[in-house]
């Protein structure tokens, strides 16, 4: 079955802690995505990767960081510069070619920093 | 003022019954139309997508698209308590990437049998 995995489901920290999240899909999707769900709030765009190797910035990138060495991985790491860590994250994939392919999300991580 | 608005509910409604959930958007660059639908604890599952102005229909689901007023609608009919979930409105500009998507709050809906 075709999908993407995140994990852990739950996680906790204690403030100043980094913390990495993983995803991993196996649509064999160009493009991956994470996400932040905050209640009361629309889903906010962190980092996204279009090609391996390469990421770029989204709306709320400050206090996050990505890397993207193979095509099936795009973990993020929260780092203790992130005001607000406590969320639901998500992670999501397209085959990034066209404007045919619209996003596919996984289950979500979340993240309870106290 | 956000991008989006999606007014957030809760929405409550019997068995059978139609729902209409809808959003409104101030960015004349959007040009892709989603709807997501989310359960409790699970990441958002595309219902439709629609591009540019118009209908489309897909089993107990209408997405409607009115670019001029700036305004997106979802229709469920015969709904079901299955139907039972918050509904994410999402939209991508012109030229950008479909995964770059802006989304309102979401609505939460409540079928009871």
């Amino acid at each position: 079955d075709g999908g993407i995995t995140q994990s852990p489901k739950y996680l906790f920290r204690k403030e100043g802690q980094n913390v990495t999240l993983s995803c991993e899909q196996n649509l064999n999707h160009d493009a991956m995505y994470w996400y932040r769900q905050d209640p009361g709030q629309g889903l906010r765009l962190i980092y996204y990767s279009q090609i391996v190797n390469d990421f770029q910035k989204g709306d709320i990138a400050e206090g996050y960081s990505v890397s993207r060495e193979k095509k099936e991985s795009f973990p993020l790491t929260v780092t203790s510069a992130q005001k607000n860590p406590t969320a639901f994250y998500l992670c999501a994939s397209n085959s990034g070619v066209g404007y045919n392919s619209p996003l596919h999300f996984g289950n979500g991580t979340r993240l309870t920093v106290t | 003022q956000k991008e989006v608005e999606q007014d957030p509910g809760p929405l409550s409604v019997p068995e059978g019954a139609i729902v209409s959930l809808n959003c409104t958007y101030s960015n004349s660059a959007f040009q892709y139309f989603m709807w997501y639908r989310q359960y409790s604890r699970k990441g958002p599952e595309l219902l439709m997508y629609t591009y540019s102005s118009g209908n489309k229909e897909d089993g107990r689901f209408t997405a409607q698209v009115d670019k001029s007023s700036k305004y997106i609608s979802l229709f469920i009919r015969d709904s079901q308590p299955s139907d039972s979930a918050t509904y994410l409105c999402a939209m991508s500009r012109r030229g950008s990437t479909l995964g770059r998507l802006y989304f309102g709050r979401g609505t939460q809906l409540t079928v009871w049998p």
